[in-house]
């Protein structure tokens, strides 16, 4: 079991916006270790959303936000769309295991 | 442009070890603050990291699996390879390569191979 925590599943109708969470603790979120989302189209690699808690690569739309606070970090996307409907993966450092770990994930569902 | 391909067995037997290539282009291992990593990623399951290498030849494994796991690099290759011993059945999954890069406290997977499905059974 991962020691990031997220929702089993979000969904959303299109043009909404849904939010996913990642709780932590204070040996990985909390102690402040950076956060990056990763997007998994079904039978797909992942794909790097947000890295540095808040940073969008090139190419990555700015419907996909990053945000954090304390042992949490969150990934909303606004103005949902049907190719958004995936699994999400959020990842960090553990100070306590010496593990670069990655969320239980999330499936997002476009109603 | 950064590609990573992933190659090896798609089948093995319990208590073989595994090794698996992921061969590289677009950046080289030798370059200060490069690093490949290894993750999988079981059917159905989340992903999990296992291990990276560092241009400067330093490695990092998944505490858990260390006593298993070998990460080397044959930079003159572009390649990176992982070797996994005595493999079980719950070591089936997708293993992928990606090429890591460095925040001020975290690395991040920002290229990613497409990934080969290694099933154990006998």
């Amino acid at each position: 079991q991962s020691v990031l925590t997220q929702p089993p599943s979000v969904s959303g109708a299109p043009g909404q916006r849904v939010t996913i969470s990642c709780t932590g603790s204070r040996s990985n979120i909390g102690a402040g270790y950076d956060v990056s989302w990763y997007q998994q189209l079904p039978g797909t690699a992942p794909k790097l959303l947000i890295y540095g808690n808040t940073n969008r690569p090139s190419g990555v739309p700015d419907r996909f936000s990053g945000s954090g606070s304390g042992t949490s970090a969150s990934l909303a996307i606004t103005g949902l769309q049907a190719e958004d409907e995936a699994d999400y993966y959020c990842q960090s450092y553990d100070s306590s295991l010496s593990d670069f770990v990655f969320g239980t994930g999330t499936k997002a569902t476009v109603l | 442009q950064i590609t990573l391909k992933e190659s090896g067995p798609t089948l093995v037997k319990p208590t073989q070890t595994l090794t698996l290539t992921c061969t590289f282009s677009g950046f080289s291992l030798s370059t200060n603050g490069v690093t490949v990593g290894w993750v999988r990623q079981p059917p159905g399951k989340a992903l999990e990291w296992l291990a990276f290498i560092y241009w400067n030849d330093d490695r990092r494994y998944k505490p858990s699996l260390k006593s298993r796991l070998t990460i080397t690099k044959d930079t003159s290759k572009n390649q990176v390879v992982l070797t996994v011993t005595n493999m079980d059945p719950v070591d089936t999954a997708t293993y992928y390569c990606a090429h890591g890069s460095k925040t001020n406290t975290n690395y991040y997977f920002d290229f990613w191979g497409q990934g080969t499905l290694v099933t154990v059974s006998s």
